[in-house]
């Protein structure tokens, strides 16, 4: 039970390049979630699906796009990166009961650079 | 728009002592709150999770409260140790969902 995995650990860009954020997780969780996190800003969430084919944007969408095709994966994709977008990224994942989410579980995160 | 406020930003205590760390938020109507714990360089551990019709959750030496009329959650850390030092984040779960919404941190070093 590896719970939740993300690819790569770190990663640098040049400005405009595009690239995929991997996030996979075994624990069948229904919910999952992106967050990018920043010096003196907090975890601010970007990107959440509450199933396979339902994505929803959250505070900080502009510049990345989503896709839940499976209940394990949710890949988050950077268009065309800027300087801005550097940041560490994690992924979430949870379970719901009786319609609620519980216990969140969070990846190691992925540490990007863009130049 | 939900706020979370977490006080103090950082905090320096000795080995033994109890400490307490607040947070605060704006909008009562929370679904849940969550204590995590974040070490350098690595992800986010959830400590306890207090659902919107429970008033506090122990684990351990963690004992966490929840005032949803006051927007007030506190985590109580009984005989600290240096195994402790992490920062210590605060998440409100705003909707049916998973959206969280993080305060800051708290820095937490306990000294041996």
């Amino acid at each position: 039970n590896a719970g939740v995995t993300q690819t790569p650990k770190f990663q640098v860009l040049k400005t405009g390049q595009s690239m995929t954020l991997q996030c996979a997780q075994d624990m069948n969780h229904e919910y999952m979630s992106w967050y990018r996190q920043d010096p003196g800003m907090g975890l601010r969430l970007i990107h959440y699906s509450v199933g396979a084919g339902i994505t929803d944007q959250g505070e900080v969408p502009n510049g990345y796009n989503v896709s839940r095709s499976t209940t394990e994966d949710f890949p988050l994709r950077l268009l065309s990166a800027a300087p801005s977008q550097t940041s560490v990224y994690f992924c979430a994942s949870s379970y719901s009961w009786t319609g609620r989410v519980n216990i969140q579980y969070f990846g190691a995160g992925t540490r990007l650079s863009v130049l | 728009k939900q706020e979370v406020t977490q006080i103090p930003a950082a905090l320096s205590v000795p080995e033994g002592e109890n400490l307490v760390l607040n947070c605060s938020f704006t909008d009562s109507a929370i679904y849940n709150l969550q204590w995590f714990r974040q070490d350098p360089g690595k992800g986010l551990t959830s400590l306890l999770l207090i659902q919107s019709s429970q008033r506090e959750q122990t684990s351990g030496r963690l004992n966490a409260s929840l005032d949803k009329s006051s927007g007030r959650s506190t985590l109580y850390i009984a005989a600290s140790q240096p195994g402790d030092s992490a920062t210590y984040l605060c998440a409100v779960g705003n909707s049916g969902y998973s959206t969280l919404t993080f305060g800051k941190g708290t820095m937490l070093l306990v000294s041996p």
